[in-house]
C-alpha cells in the first residue's frame, strides 16, 4: 500500500501570511506514461464535507482561489495558501489515487 | 447542480447490519465511478470502497473486505453500501462521493455524510 505522511500536524499562521503543508508518500506518484501525479489536495471545515481543491498535484479545480497552489513530483508534494484568508482555517487531506485510494492524516490550519 | 444525498445511517449493536443508500442527481451517474469514504468520530479521512460506472471494478479497503459490499443502480441513480458483521471501529460518518472515469480518482463531489454508530 502507498501510505502518505503530512507534515506539519498543525500550523498556526498570521492572516496574509504564507501556509506551507507537505505530504511525502512511500512510494512514487508519477505515472510514466502520463507524466502526471496521482495526487489531491482537500480542504475540510468543521462539520463539512471534503472539498477538492487541487488535483494532478498541482491542477486547481473550478472556483478554488488562486492563492492555493499544489506542487511536487514523485514522493514529495506541497500545498500552499499564499495568503491565509480567515476562511481558509480548516484540516488539509493529500490524497493519493495511484493505487487504491489513501489519504494522508491531515493538517489543522489556524489563525495565529 | 450535482447532488449526493446519503441515507441509512443509524445505531446498530456490533455484529448487526445496515444498508446505506446515495441518491445521485445532476450529472450522469453511469459515466462516473462512485466511492465510499469514511471519518471516525474527530479522526481523519478514510476511503471504504470503489465501483467503477459499469460495476466491473470493485475496490474495498482491508479492514472490511468480506463484510462490506458496495453496489449501484445506474437505473435509479443509486449507490449503495452493504455493511455487515459491524464492528465499534466501523462507527464513522460515510460520505458517498463522486470519482472518475478512470480506475482510480479524485472525488470532486461529496455528500454531507450519514452517521453509523456501532454499540451495544
Amino acid at each position: 500500500d502507498i501510505v502518505l505522511t503530512q507534515s506539519p500536524d498543525s500550523l498556526a499562521v498570521s492572516l496574509g501570511e504564507r501556509a506551507t503543508i507537505n505530504c511525502k508518500s512511500s512510494q512514487s506518484l508519477l505515472y510514466s506514461s502520463n507524466n502526471k501525479n496521482y495526487l489531491a489536495w482537500y480542504q475540510q471545515k468543521p462539520g463539512q464535507p471534503p472539498r477538492l481543491l487541487i488535483y494532478w498535484a498541482s491542477t486547481r479545480e473550478s472556483g478554488v482561489p488562486d492563492r492555493f497552489s499544489g506542487s511536487g513530483s514523485g514522493t514529495d508534494f506541497t500545498l500552499t495558501i499564499s495568503s491565509l484568508q480567515a476562511e481558509d482555517v480548516a484540516v488539509y487531506y493529500c490524497q493519493q489515487f495511484y493505487t487504491t485510494l489513501f489519504f494522508g492524516g491531515g493538517t489543522k490550519v489556524e489563525i495565529k | 447542480e450535482v447532488q449526493l444525498v446519503e441515507s441509512g445511517g443509524g445505531l446498530v449493536k456490533p455484529g448487526g447490519s445496515l444498508r446505506l443508500s446515495c441518491a445521485a442527481s445532476g450529472f450522469i451517474f453511469s459515466d462516473y465511478a462512485m466511492d465510499w469514504v469514511r471519518q471516525a468520530p474527530g479522526k481523519g479521512l478514510e476511503w471504504v470502497s470503489s465501483i467503477s460506472g459499469t460495476s466491473t471494478s470493485i475496490y474495498y479497503t482491508d479492514s472490511v473486505k468480506g463484510r462490506f459490499t458496495i453496489s449501484r443502480d445506474n437505473a435509479k441513480n443509486s449507490l449503495f453500501l452493504q455493511m455487515n458483521s459491524l464492528r465499534a471501529e466501523d462507527t464513522a460518518v460515510y460520505y458517498c462521493a463522486r470519482g472518475g472515469s478512470g480506475s482510480y480518482s479524485w472525488q470532486d463531489y461529496w455528500g454531507q455524510g450519514t452517521l453509523v454508530t456501532v454499540s451495544s
